[in-house]
């Protein structure tokens, strides 16, 4: 199946740092996914981007399809941005596992005040 | 409804005893996905729905495990004979259409097997 992997896999800042994180994938997509997991548990879908960029306040995020990777930024961190990044992937292909996403393993991020 | 509802949001159960997961979708959406987290980890697929029939039930860990949906709505995920390994979070989403658009996911079932 789709290989996920997610860089790095632990980012501690200091409020007010940026960062990136990437998400490399082994085959063609036609569905790519940013979600933020917060310290209760809850998945929060920052992004649907499938290739290009798109910005959402202080987060920004860029899909190569091409070359199979996503980056997101994270500008200015606050603490409230602590949690588990997770990228998620949809492999490109016809039959029963189009519909299934693929998950990274995450990166945790931790930011200080 | 506003978004994806899942009940009971903890449920501790014996060793052995069968558990009964819901997932409401959000209206209107037709593709529905049940995931696992284990404690620590990322997330497991286990089935998906495309309207009431599931095109893909390849991540099931065991013929203890099934899914249905009804109506193209509400999805139970069934545990038969719980173990101490099904202790997960278990997490439904769902999608307007599962070849073009993303997931909205529920706030998921924290199961606990003892």
């Amino acid at each position: 199946g789709i290989q996920v992997e997610q860089s790095p896999p632990d980012l501690i800042l200091q409020e007010g740092a940026n960062s990136t994180l990437r998400c490399n994938f082994s085959d063609s997509v036609n569905n790519l996914q940013w979600f933020h997991q917060n310290p209760w548990g809850q998945l929060i879908n920052l992004f649907y981007i499938p290739s290009g960029t798109k910005q959402n306040g202080r987060l920004s995020a860029t899909t190569v399809a091409t070359e199979r990777y996503s980056l997101l930024y994270i500008s200015s961190s606050q603490t409230t941005d602590s949690g588990v990044y997770f990228c998620a992937v949809r492999l490109n292909a016809g039959g029963t596992s189009y519909g299934k996403l693929t998950f990274g393993q995450g990166t945790i991020l931790t930011v200080h005040p | 409804g506003a978004g994806v509802s899942q009940s009971p949001s903890n449920k501790v159960t014996e060793k052995g005893k069968d558990v009964e997961l819901r997932c409401d979708p959000i209206s209107g959406h037709t593709a529905l996905y049940w995931y696992r987290q284990s404690l620590g980890q990322g997330l497991e697929f286990l089935i998906y729905f495309q309207g009431n029939s599931a095109p893909d039930k390849s991540g099931l860990p065991s013929d203890r495990f099934s899914a249905e949906r009804t109506g193209g709505s509400v999805s139970t995920l069934t545990i038969q004979r719980t173990q101490q390994e099904d202790s997960a979070v278990y997490l439904c989403a769902s999608s307007l259409d599962a070849r073009l658009y993303g997931y909205t996911f529920g706030s998921g079932t924290r199961l606990t097997v003892v």
